[in-house]
């Protein structure tokens, strides 16, 4: 069946480094793949998307690779700063396709101390 | 940025009761939505897609006659938990397309 894992359910980082988060799945062929960022009792908000045919993407200081052959993405955030603390969800589409059908992971925790 | 709201965002209810939950795009037209349910620590699981004039398409495992959707409009999708149970407490999240998919804040269930 199809399966999402993202690596970790928290990580804590000090302020200024570098946080890697990693989404890995099983029995997907998506399209494309995302990643939203949710804060405690509130609904997800998209940060980057990144398609099958693409490496990697870039936004400010998020950064997103997408690789395909060892079905995984990584997220990271340079220059963490402690408002970058919150829940970040991969999610892909669900049929390959762009009916926009997602399937979330878990999330991963990310704490970034002062 | 496209804006999308929920009503109520918390709401407390007795068992058996019903419990509309209202779903709006704000400033552009969905043609879908969708509707997902969120427990403490677990993933947004897809409950079903919510097309406009036309009936929702649920998900495997999810009861049509308990969770009743209408999408009435370009800019409205209601989802009705009706006779709630304990079980059914959860975080009901909707979301509209527009280019991307835009989340609403979020319904906080809790049934008694």
């Amino acid at each position: 069946s199809q399966k999402i894992e993202q690596n970790s359910e928290a990580l804590n980082i000090q302020e200024g480094k570098t946080a890697t988060l990693t989404c890995n799945y099983t029995n997907y062929s998506p399209a494309y793949l995302q990643w939203y960022r949710q804060d405690p009792g509130r609904g997800p908000v998209f940060l980057l998307l990144i398609r099958e045919n693409e490496k990697e993407k870039r936004k400010e200081r998020l950064k997103v690779t997408f690789d395909t052959t060892l079905k995984q993405s990584l997220f990271h955030i340079t220059a963490s700063q402690p408002a970058d603390s919150a829940t970040y969800l991969c999610a892909l589409d669900g049929s390959g396709g762009s009916n926009y059908k997602l399937t979330f992971g878990k999330g991963t925790l990310l704490t970034v101390n002062p | 940025g496209a804006v999308v709201s929920q009503h109520p965002s918390r709401v407390i209810c007795k068992s058996g009761t019903s419990v509309k939950i209202e779903c709006r795009s704000l400033d552009f037209q969905a043609t879908t939505m969708f509707w997902y349910r969120q427990f403490p620590k677990q993933s947004l699981m897809l409950m079903a897609t919510s097309n406009e004039g036309s009936k929702a398409t649920y998900e495997q495992g999810v009861e049509k006659d308990k969770f009743l959707i209408n999408h009435a409009s370009l800019t409205l999708s209601t989802l009705t938990v009706t006779s709630a149970h304990p079980e059914d407490s959860s975080f009901y999240i909707c979301s509209a397309t527009h280019g991307e998919q835009f989340f609403g804040p979020g319904t906080r269930l809790t049934v008694l």
